[in-house]
Order: C-alpha cells, then sequence, then structure tokens
C-alpha cells in the first residue's frame, strides 16, 4: 500500500489565521481525501481532491473555509482558513486503493492535529 | 444511506485476554474495513474484509454480507493494542462510512 506523509504533525494556531496541510504519497493515485476527526469522533470526509479540477466537497464543507490544491498525483494540500477554536481536530489525508467491485481500500497519513486558541 | 454501529462503544480488558468488537451496517457493502487509531492519531488499516475471514497474527476478522455484519477479534490483548477501532463500509464506489469507533483499554 501507499506511504504517505502528512505535515504539520501537530500544531497550535491562533484564531483568525489559515494554516495549509501538506500531504505527500510515495506513487501516484488518482484520488485523494481529506477527513476531519473532532475530539473524541468518527471520521468526517470533507472532500475528494481531483488531479487536473476542482475538489469535490461534502455536505457541510466549503471551498472558502477548506481550499484544497491537486498540482500533481502524488501532492494535495489542505487549508484551513480564518480558523476557530471549532476547527481544532485531526485532520487526515488517504489515499485508496483498488478492492472488489471498485471499491477504495483508504490508506491514512499519520494526521495533523490542530488546537485553535 | 449506509448507516453504520459498532459495539460495544468502551471495553476495558486486562493483558492478555480476548476481545470481540462488532460492527453492524444497514445494507450491502462492497468495501468493509477495520481500521485501528493508536492514542497519537495515527490510523492502521487492518483489515480490508467486504466477505469472509481473515487472519494477520493475533487479529482476525470476518465479514458476514448476508447477515450484515463484522467482527474483529482480538486474542491476548497488549497494551499496545489499546486504542480506537474503527469499522468503515460502503456500498460501490460510494464513500466509505465511519462507524463512532468502540474504544478499547488493556491494562498491564
Amino acid at each position: 500500500s501507499a506511504v504517505i506523509s502528512q505535515k504539520p504533525s501537530r500544531d497550535i494556531c491562533q484564531r483568525g489565521t489559515s494554516l495549509t496541510i501538506q500531504c505527500q504519497v510515495d506513487s501516484q493515485v488518482t484520488m485523494m481525501f481529506w477527513y476531519r476527526q473532532q475530539p473524541g469522533q468518527s471520521l468526517t470526509l470533507i472532500a475528494t481532491a481531483n488531479q487536473g479540477s476542482e475538489a469535490t466537497y461534502e455536505s457541510g464543507f466549503v471551498i472558502d473555509k477548506f481550499p484544497i490544491s491537486r498540482p500533481n498525483l502524488t501532492f494535495s494540500t489542505l487549508t484551513v482558513s480564518n480558523m476557530s477554536p471549532e476547527d481544532s481536530s485531526i485532520y487526515l489525508c488517504s489515499v485508496g486503493g483498488v478492492g472488489f467491485r471498485g471499491a477504495n481500500v483508504l490508506t491514512f497519513g499519520a494526521g495533523s492535529r490542530l488546537t485553535v486558541l | 444511506g449506509i448507516q453504520v454501529e459498532q459495539s460495544p462503544p468502551d471495553l476495558i480488558l486486562q493483558e492478555g485476554a480476548n476481545s470481540t468488537l462488532r460492527c453492524n451496517f444497514s445494507d450491502s457493502v462492497n468495501n468493509l474495513q477495520w481500521f485501528h487509531q493508536n492514542p497519537w492519531g495515527q490510523l492502521i488499516n487492518l483489515f480490508y474484509i467486504p466477505s469472509g475471514t481473515k487472519q494477520n497474527g493475533r487479529l482476525s476478522a470476518t465479514t458476514v454480507a448476508t447477515e450484515r455484519y463484522s467482527l474483529l477479534y482480538i486474542s491476548s490483548s497488549q497494551t499496545t493494542d489499546s486504542g480506537v477501532y474503527f469499522c468503515a463500509v460502503a456500498s460501490g464506489s460510494e464513500k466509505l462510512v465511519f462507524g463512532k469507533g468502540t474504544k478499547l483499554t488493556v491494562n498491564p
């Protein structure tokens, strides 16, 4: 399976600022996914990052708040904009391998733990 | 959309004990994965198991697709098994839906 490097691993941010998280994969992948995990909660998909086109956002997430770049098949960034304490979460990058009948078998990066003061 | 329920929500064991974690889902699936999230937040893919049985060391998993559930077995538990275990499912090419997880604590 793919090896995913994510940075920063953790950061403490001030309210109103923005932070960009980077995700690097050791092989070319078609789709990359960004998830959010709020404290004590499960994972929620933010968006799917597609190379060569705009990201596809899930309900409740908008491009102005979470802009995503996907310049090539091995790299993506997620920016958390104008942060508030409610944005304190672990943000995880993942990529899919091919499973049965086109299933996306996911591998995750180590995550970026953000604390907003 | 598809619903995922995991049980129990919390589990406390003594080192060396065995345990069974359950994942129920509401529709047929072609993707079911078990993950372990360690205390530092890293998610490790344990099994891709839309049906059948797989084993990897002290861990094994069984999915009975016709009855819409999956079980994760942990034998001879160790303190390093502590963390949260997530089940995630999807139908067709739909996105994975995660359960709320089972928090496992293994005491020495």
